[in-house]
């Protein structure tokens, strides 16, 4: 069970570059997640999906964009990547309540730091 | 704005004695509380949730709600070096979103 996997770990980008930050679950969960961590900010919510085909916004979404083909693949792109968007993303999914679990906090990925220069 | 609200230390205790972690909500709606621990450079960790009032203890910690006064907290009795970390605190309001503290800095001195 590998739980949560994000790809790449490190990533440096050229401002105005564009990127896509793969996230995949192997758990079957329906909720999944994209947040950014800032130095003393905390994290904060980019996206979130409650399944295949719908996503909606969090508290911080500009210059992002998301996709949910699969219930498996959440990918976060970027598109004219900024120095604003340095930061640490983590994705992360969880169970919805029904599917048999009493603790449906949510499982994070390893993480991806970028940089962007 | 929906905000939870944590101190951000850092908090200091020795070896062996007891940490005590707060967290404060505004939304009374709130129905889920989980703390993550997350060591330098790494995700965040599950440790323990809680969803009605009273405490609920897991090992060595052990996590209090309190809806009429819109605090969850977190002990963490006997601390040990290894739990030097960030404690986030993280609520769900009705919705799906979990909303996040900025975290407290917990180092134990051996």
């Amino acid at each position: 069970n590998a739980g949560v996997t994000q790809t790449p770990k490190f990533r440096i980008l050229k401002i105005g570059q564009s990127m896509t930050l793969q996230c995949a679950q192997d758990m079957n969960h329906n909720y999944m997640y994209w947040y950014r961590q800032d130095p003393g900010m905390g994290l904060k919510l980019i996206y979130y999906s409650v399944g295949a085909g719908i996503t909606d916004k969090g508290e911080v979404p500009n210059g992002y964009n998301v996709s949910r083909s699969t219930t498996e693949d959440f990918p976060l792109r970027l598109e004219l990547a900024a120095p604003s968007q340095t930061s640490v993303y983590f994705c992360a999914s969880r169970t919805n309540p029904g599917q048999g679990s009493n603790n449906y906090g949510y499982t994070f990925g390893s993480g991806t730091r970028l940089t962007v220069v | 704005q929906k905000e939870v609200e944590q101190n951000s230390g850092p908090l200091s205790v020795p070896e062996g004695a007891i940490a005590s972690l707060n967290c404060t909500y505004s939304d009374r709606g709130s129905q889920s509380f989980f703390w993550y621990r997350q060591y330098s450079g790494k995700s965040p960790e599950l440790i323990m949730s809680i969803y009605s009032n009273g405490d609920k203890e897991d090992g060595r910690f052990t996590a209090q709600l309190n809806k009429a006064s819109q605090y969850v907290s977190l002990l963490i009795r006997d601390s040990q070096p290894s739990d030097s970390a960030t404690y986030l605190c993280a609520v769900q309001h009705t919705g799906n979103q979990f909303y996040f503290g900025t975290g407290t800095s917990l180092t134990v001195i051996p």
